[in-house]
């Protein structure tokens, strides 16, 4: 059971564009929600987070939107650049008081964002 | 300020074989993460250690397993390795164990089973 889907396995954008890539959920309990973008080989490198109390949160070029009611978020790059190349995951995280939920993100299958110069 | 350190980077072991990998947080990171990464299954949490204590575990085989040292620094264990064990293997730190917060994740250790 896939509970954090990424349905685009690869998305193609010119240089200077907007780059949006998507990801839905199905637990309503996951409250934190996580980019990373990564290259082969290497670890995943984070990007930007939002907690489920927010729908929008912005980094420079980079803004997340969460749709609790769809279940859904995005990440935004703008500008987007040559080297934003890479394999995006969205991840979610759960919380509970006392619980055995720390520390354990679920990551959703990733996209490959190739940006042309 | 350094961040979070795998070692080796890389490992070829036979099946059957066992193997461990290493991993320094960043410092003041209490809290660590370990990930399976392959082609089929994408990212699977494996456990997390608090404290020296394992507080969550994913759903692997018991031959998969970890510990925590007083210096929060992780080792993790796979005994009678597998061909299917081959993988990019990650390990994340964070700072605040009790609430949510975003993970910083190594270079990996990428191991093959031949």
């Amino acid at each position: 059971d896939q509970q954090v889907k990424q349905n685009s396995p690869s998305l193609s954008v010119q240089e200077g564009r907007i780059s949006i890539l998507n990801c839905d959920y199905t637990n309503s309990m996951f409250d934190y929600f996580l980019w990373y973008k990564k290259y082969p080989a290497e670890g995943p490198t984070f990007l930007i987070s939002i907690s489920s109390i927010k729908d929008k949160n912005e980094d420079g070029r980079f803004t997340v939107f969460l749709n609790k009611s769809a279940k859904h978020l995005s990440l935004h790059i703008v500008p987007s650049q040559p080297g934003d190349s890479a394999v995006y995951f969205c991840a979610a995280s759960l919380f509970k008081a006392g619980g055995t939920s720390y520390g354990k993100l679920t990551f959703g299958q990733g996209t490959i964002l190739t940006v042309h110069p | 300020k350094a961040g979070v350190t795998q070692t080796p980077r890389y490992l070829i072991k036979t099946r059957g074989q066992q193997v461990t990998l290493s991993c320094s947080p960043i410092s003041g990171h209490r809290s660590v993460s370990w990930y399976q990464q392959t082609p089929g299954q994408g990212l699977q949490f494996l456990f997390e250690y608090f404290s020296e204590t394992q507080r969550n575990k994913g759903n692997f085989p018991g031959r998969f397993s970890g510990r925590q040292f007083s210096n929060s620094r992780s080792e993790m264990n796979v005994s009678t390795l597998e061909l299917g064990d081959s993988a990019l293997y990650l390990c994340a730190s964070s700072y605040r164990p009790t609430e949510n917060t975003e993970a910083f994740f190594g270079q990996g250790t990428r191991l093959t089973v031949v």
